[in-house]
C-alpha cells in the first residue's frame, strides 16, 4: 500500500487567508483525489487532481475557492483560498492506481477558520 | 445516481458483544465495495473490501459480504473489542467514475469495557 504524507497536519487560520496543503506519495499512482470531512460528517469529493492539466471539480466546488495542483505522479497541492469559518474541516488525500480498486488515505488535514 | 445508505449510530455496545452496521447502495452497475475505519483524530484505513457479487472481504475479525440480490454489504463481527471504537463508512466505487469513492454518512461505533 502507498505512504501518504499530508502537510500540515493542522492548522489555525485567520478568516479571509488562504492555506496550502500538500500531500506526498512514496510511490507513483495514477490517481489522486482531494475530500472533505465536515465536522462529524461524511467524506464529500472535492476535486480529482491530474497529473499535468486541471484538476475535475464535484458539483458544488470550483477552482477559484480551492485551486489543485499536481505537477507529477508523487505529489499534489489543494489550497482553501479567502477562508470562512464554513471552511473548517479535516481535509483529506487520496490515492490509487487504475486497475487497483483500493483507494489509501493520508492522515488529514484538521483546518479551524476564525 | 450512485448512494450508499448506512445505519444511524452511535452504536454503543459491551464488549464481546455482536455487531453488525447495515449499508445499502445504489448503483447502475456493479460497484465496488468497501469499509473504511476512523479512529479518533486519524484519518481512514481500509478495513476490507469485496469487487464483486457473494465476495466476502475479511479483516481482523471484521467481515462483509456483498449481496447483489439486496444491494448489501453489512458489516459484522462477532466479538467487539473497546479498540474496535471509532467511525465505521462504507462507501463504493464504480470503475466508469475513475474509482471515485461516494461514502456512506458514517457509524460510531463505541464498545464499552
Amino acid at each position: 500500500s502507498a505512504v501518504i504524507s499530508q502537510k500540515p497536519s493542522r492548522d489555525i487560520c485567520q478568516r479571509g487567508t488562504s492555506l496550502t496543503i500538500q500531500c506526498q506519495v512514496d510511490s507513483q499512482v495514477t490517481m489522486m483525489f482531494w475530500y472533505r470531512q465536515q465536522p462529524g460528517q461524511s467524506l464529500t469529493l472535492i476535486a480529482t487532481a491530474n497529473q499535468g492539466s486541471e484538476a475535475t471539480y464535484e458539483s458544488g466546488f470550483v477552482i477559484d475557492k480551492f485551486p489543485i495542483s499536481r505537477p507529477n505522479l508523487t505529489f499534489s497541492t489543494l489550497t482553501v483560498s479567502n477562508m470562512s469559518p464554513e471552511d473548517s474541516s479535516i481535509y483529506l488525500c487520496s490515492v490509487s492506481d487504475r486497475g487497483n480498486t483500493e483507494a489509501f488515505f493520508g492522515q488529514g488535514t484538521r483546518l479551524t477558520v476564525v | 445516481g450512485n448512494s450508499v445508505t448506512q445505519m444511524e449510530g452511535p452504536v454503543t455496545l459491551s464488549e464481546e458483544a455482536f455487531l453488525t452496521i447495515n449499508c445499502t447502495y445504489t448503483a447502475t452497475g456493479y460497484p465496488s465495495l468497501f469499509w473504511y475505519v476512523q479512529y479518533p483524530g486519524e484519518g481512514l484505513q481500509l478495513l476490507l473490501k469485496a469487487t464483486k457479487a457473494d465476495d466476502k472481504g475479511s479483516n481482523k475479525g471484521f467481515e462483509a459480504t456483498y449481496r447483489k440480490e439486496t444491494t448489501s454489504f453489512h458489516l459484522e463481527k462477532g466479538s467487539v473489542q473497546v479498540s474496535d471504537s471509532a467511525v465505521y463508512f462504507c462507501a463504493l466505487s464504480m470503475v466508469d467514475s475513475s474509482y471515485k469513492l461516494i461514502f456512506g454518512s458514517g457509524t460510531r461505533l463505541l464498545v464499552r469495557p
